[in-house]
């Protein structure tokens, strides 16, 4: 089946410093990916949609020049959190879909990211 | 505007009971819907899609124009499905949208 992965699944760092998070497509080509943030007992954000050699989508209320999304190849994107802050901690997780159709997403297993 | 509802955050019930987990969808044209399950520790997964029309475990879920609904249904409830359940919707722009998620407790 299809495999996505993401690393680092955990990362620790301090305020005013980036972190980047990998999101890989490991069996097939994900023209499409996406990012997600979940809030503890919350449901799924999403943040951005990231389609390969464009600039991504951003969801409403969502700063563009805080998250980084990079998608540069049709096998990996990237969420860079810049000058992340406390309030940036949370459980990012990506998706990626196969393919040019509407279907099943394929979720890697999330990054959870604590900003001391 | 696009909108996913899932009305209940926590659904219990006893191990053997029914369970209907609901969904409402509202969205101007033809929706792909889909019910993805995460279970404890694990990423999210694809449980079911209405295209498809199969039972996936147990669970049906059958897509209601008319109540714009696309409720989630198992006659007999078992505590392996004790997990939480997001209803999709997914538009002809690249676009998901899911619901927020029912938090289904199968107790013993």
């Amino acid at each position: 089946g299809a495999v996505v992965s993401q690393h680092p699944s955990r990362v620790i760092c301090k305020s005013g410093t980036s972190v980047k998070i990998e999101c890989r497509s490991l069996d097939f080509q994900a023209t499409t990916m996406f990012w997600y943030r979940q809030f503890p007992k919350q449901s799924l954000m999403l943040m951005a949609t990231s389609n390969e050699g464009s600039k991504a989508t951003y969801e409403q209320g969502v700063e563009k020049d805080k998250f980084l999304i990079n998608h540069a190849s049709l096998t990996l994107s990237t969420l860079t959190v810049t000058s992340a802050h406390p309030e940036d901690s949370s459980f990012y997780i990506c998706s990626a879909l196969p393919g040019l159709a509407l279907g099943e997403q394929f979720f890697g297993p999330g990054t959870r990211l604590t900003v001391l | 505007a696009q909108r996913v509802t899932q009305p209940e955050k926590l659904l219990s019930v006893f191990k053997g009971a029914p369970v209907e987990l609901k969904c409402n969808y509202s969205y101007s044209g033809s929706p792909e819907l889909f019910w993805y399950v995460q279970y404890s520790r694990q990423r999210l997964q694809l449980l079911l899609r209405h295209i498809s029309r199969e039972s996936i475990k147990g669970f049906t879920a059958d897509l209601n124009k008319g109540e714009t609904s696309f409720h989630l249904k198992k006659p007999f409830a078992q505590e392996e499905d004790s997990a939480m359940y997001y209803c999709a919707l997914a538009s002809g722009t690249y676009k998901y949208i899911f619901g927020t998620g029912t938090r289904l407790k199968v107790l013993a």
